[in-house]
């Protein structure tokens, strides 16, 4: 298997602060990867398609200046929560594809914001 | 919209074969059909995937229909570490498509 790697994997911060989120292919080059949000008891939720050296494309109803992407290199993605607010206490995961037929998509270990 | 449907919840007693169902009748010809499950406060696993043919791999086994309208995913001898959300989800095969999740099914696995 592939192992995608997210850093931190646990995060308390002040309202009103920016939070940075790390994702990481550790031993592949992911041209593409997502970021989901997950609520308590509910299914991950797509946010945003983070594409390498472009801009992300974000879901419907994803405030693309809330939630920055940066996806700089072939092994890293970066989600930035800015100007948090405690309804953004969620788990946030990122996904890591190969790009070659076969298909599945490596997670990491998501991160837990809490913003208080 | 997920486009298949589980059953919410599932329990199996541990030693036991764990059969999860899944409807997706709406499945394209060119759409794979994916499983992953996910343990609590952890990022989804990939378990296994098919197009036709019934698949076999270390985790599981995956019996999909003729008509492709549904699948089983077996998990031959559940133990309690397999206790997860298990979602089916159906999907083309480049690798590059984002995955949407429906609700999945909860399967507890009971001592």
């Amino acid at each position: 298997g592939a192992v995608v790697s997210q850093h931190p994997s646990r995060v308390i911060c002040k309202s009103g602060t920016s939070v940075k989120i790390e994702c990481r292919s550790l031993d592949f080059q992911a041209t593409t990867m997502f970021w989901y949000r997950q609520f308590p008891k509910k299914s991950l939720m797509l946010m945003a398609t983070s594409n390498e050296g472009s801009k992300a494309t974000y879901e419907q109803g994803v405030e693309k200046d809330k939630f920055l992407i940066n996806h700089a290199s072939l092994t890293l993605s970066t989600l930035t929560v800015t100007s948090a607010h405690p309804e953004d206490s969620s788990f946030y995961i990122c996904s890591a594809s190969k790009n070659r037929a076969g298909g599945e998509l490596f997670f990491g270990e998501g991160s837990r914001l809490t913003v208080l | 919209d997920a486009k298949t449907t589980q059953p919410p919840s599932m329990d199996c007693a541990e030693g036991r074969a764990a059969n999860l169902p899944c409807n997706h009748s709406t499945i394209s010809g060119n759409e794979y059909v994916y499983w992953y499950r996910q343990i609590h406060s952890q990022g989804p696993q990939y378990i296994i995937h098919g197009l036709k043919n019934n698949e076999t791999n270390e985790m599981a086994s995956l019996i999909i229909t003729e008509d492709r309208k549904s699948s089983t995913l077996i998990l031959p001898h559940a133990t309690l570490r397999d206790t997860a959300v298990y979602y089916c989800i159906r999907n083309t095969n480049f690798g590059n498509e984002k995955l949407t999740f429906g609700t999945g099914t909860r399967l507890t696995i009971i001592p």
